[in-house]
């Protein structure tokens, strides 16, 4: 299958920790990468496909995969940290192509 | 850090075709695949395809294929996303981004709401 499934909200405590899954074949094959989006901006990469955080990312972000499933976690949530989250992973020809749902994180 | 700055707001009516523009900078253009995404209102992100600017490769989603075509001028450092026969269900935010690399070069161009009514 070429699907990533995710959660469609998730909603978490301010300064508690949440975790956000995507599930999919793909995840097997390759790293996925995480991004965040706020309304009327464009995706923001958190987490790139070698768990690697980007510049100004803060370090509260990480991820981790076992199996078909990747996480993203963010550990002691922060109000800023509302918006809507993408796992992004390979298709077969090793291109960018394959999106989760997405995730709509709201901190209480 | 490269820049990606797309063409403005369109209104098409069903049937017709659009042409959008992502206009790099900062960057050696040819060194990066250009893809295009695709966001429907209040919905989620699909890719669409890419473009590699060194050669003109493309490869399309099969969703949108037979009515898209992306393109690349290295004149210009501009690449293109063309999509046809429209109708109302391409009502969306078309974004452009390099998606392909490292996250040194994860970089997205701003959007562009393509509305499709008559």
């Amino acid at each position: 299958s070429s699907e990533l499934t995710q959660d469609p909200a998730v909603s978490v405590a301010l300064g508690q920790t949440v975790r956000i899954t995507c599930q999919g074949d793909s995840v097997m094959r390759y790293y996925v990468k995480w991004y965040q989006q706020k309304p009327g901006q464009a995706p923001l990469l958190v987490m790139s496909d070698t768990s690697n955080r980007p510049s100004g990312i803060p370090d509260r972000f990480s991820a981790s995969s076992s199996g078909n499933t990747a996480v993203l976690t963010i550990t002691g949530a922060q109000a800023e940290d509302e918006g809507d989250y993408y796992c992004n992973s390979r298709d077969s020809s090793g291109h960018p192509a394959i999106f989760g749902g997405g995730t709509k994180l709201t901190v209480l | 850090e490269g820049q990606l700055v797309q063409s403005g707001a369109e209104v098409k009516k069903p049937g017709a075709s659009v042409k959008i523009s992502c206009k790099v900078s900062g960057y050696t253009f040819t060194d990066y695949h250009i893809h295009w995404v695709q966001q429907v209102p209040g919905k989620g992100l699909e890719w669409v395809g890419f473009v590699d600017p060194e050669d003109g490769e493309t490869m399309y989603a099969q969703k949108f294929q037979g009515r898209v075509t992306i393109t690349a001028d290295t004149s210009t450092d501009t690449a293109y996303m063309e999509l046809s026969s429209l109708r109302s269900e391409d009502t969306a935010v078309y974004f452009c981004a390099t998606i392909g690399g490292s996250d040194l070069t994860d970089w997205w161009g701003q959007g562009t709401l393509v509305t499709v009514s008559s």
